[in-house]
């Protein structure tokens, strides 16, 4: 069975470096997406990306945040200057081509960072 | 502010002691509501999407209802392996038609004993 794929697992980085988690989406799919949750809290929505640029994005996802998809399997999410508190488990999601009122979000299994 | 919460934080079952775990969601519009599982570490995995009220969704144990306000996600006869924390999520509408993000409840921690 298909699945969102991310890597790495855990990233563990110092205050102000920069850093990239990788995601792999479904292969049909064209709708991506990145969440992330802090330890013990609701998972957040961070950004959606379509046809090459962003569609929608929260408010978390300010000026250090970017998403790139660089080729067509890979998907990206950089963090330019990290800080404390962007210590969390980022996940990748995708969904299928539209052809229903809505389309499920598959999840991967996330990358834990953790930023001293 | 749109709003999904979700009760009990936490439960415990015996297993075989059926039970059901709520999500009421205050939003300007639904465009739908999932249902997801999340073990430990890992990441939310898919159950359920349902559209409208009224609306019922069978996977083995797991039963999901919705209403006007809230959904039902009934577990019949439980097993330690359906231990995990259940998430609910919305998807809203918006005044551009939809909006892609879904809004997450904290979930509901289920441990069920043998």
């Amino acid at each position: 069975e298909p699945e969102v794929t991310q890597t790495p697992s855990h990233q563990v980085t110092q205050m102000g470096q920069e850093v990239i988690l990788r995601c792999v989406p479904i292969s049909n799919h064209l709708y991506f997406y990145w969440y992330r949750q802090i330890l013990g809290q609701k998972v957040e929505f961070l950004v959606s990306f379509y046809n090459n640029e962003i569609s929608e994005k929260s408010e978390i996802f300010d000026d250090q945040f970017s998403v790139e998809r660089p080729d067509g399997s890979n998907f990206t999410l950089k963090i330019r200057s990290t800080k404390l508190e962007d210590s969390a488990m980022y996940f990748c999601a995708s969904s299928p081509p539209r052809g229903r009122p809505l389309e499920t979000q598959y999840f991967g299994p996330g990358t834990r960072l953790l930023v001293l | 502010e749109d709003q999904v919460t979700q009760s009990p934080e936490a439960l415990r079952l015996q297993e075989g002691e059926s039970s059901s775990l709520n999500c009421s969601y205050t939003v300007s519009g639904l465009r739908g509501l999932f249902w997801y599982r999340q073990d430990p570490g890992k990441g939310p995995e898919f159950l359920f999407t349902l559209y409208s009220a009224g609306e019922e969704k069978e996977k083995e144990r797991l039963k999901a209802t919705l209403t006007k306000k809230e959904s039902f996600l009934h577990i019949t006869a439980p097993k330690p392996e359906d231990s995990a924390t259940y998430l609910c999520a919305v998807q809203i509408r918006n005044s551009q038609g939809g909006s892609e993000k879904l809004v997450f409840g904290k979930g509901t921690k289920l441990t069920v004993n043998p």
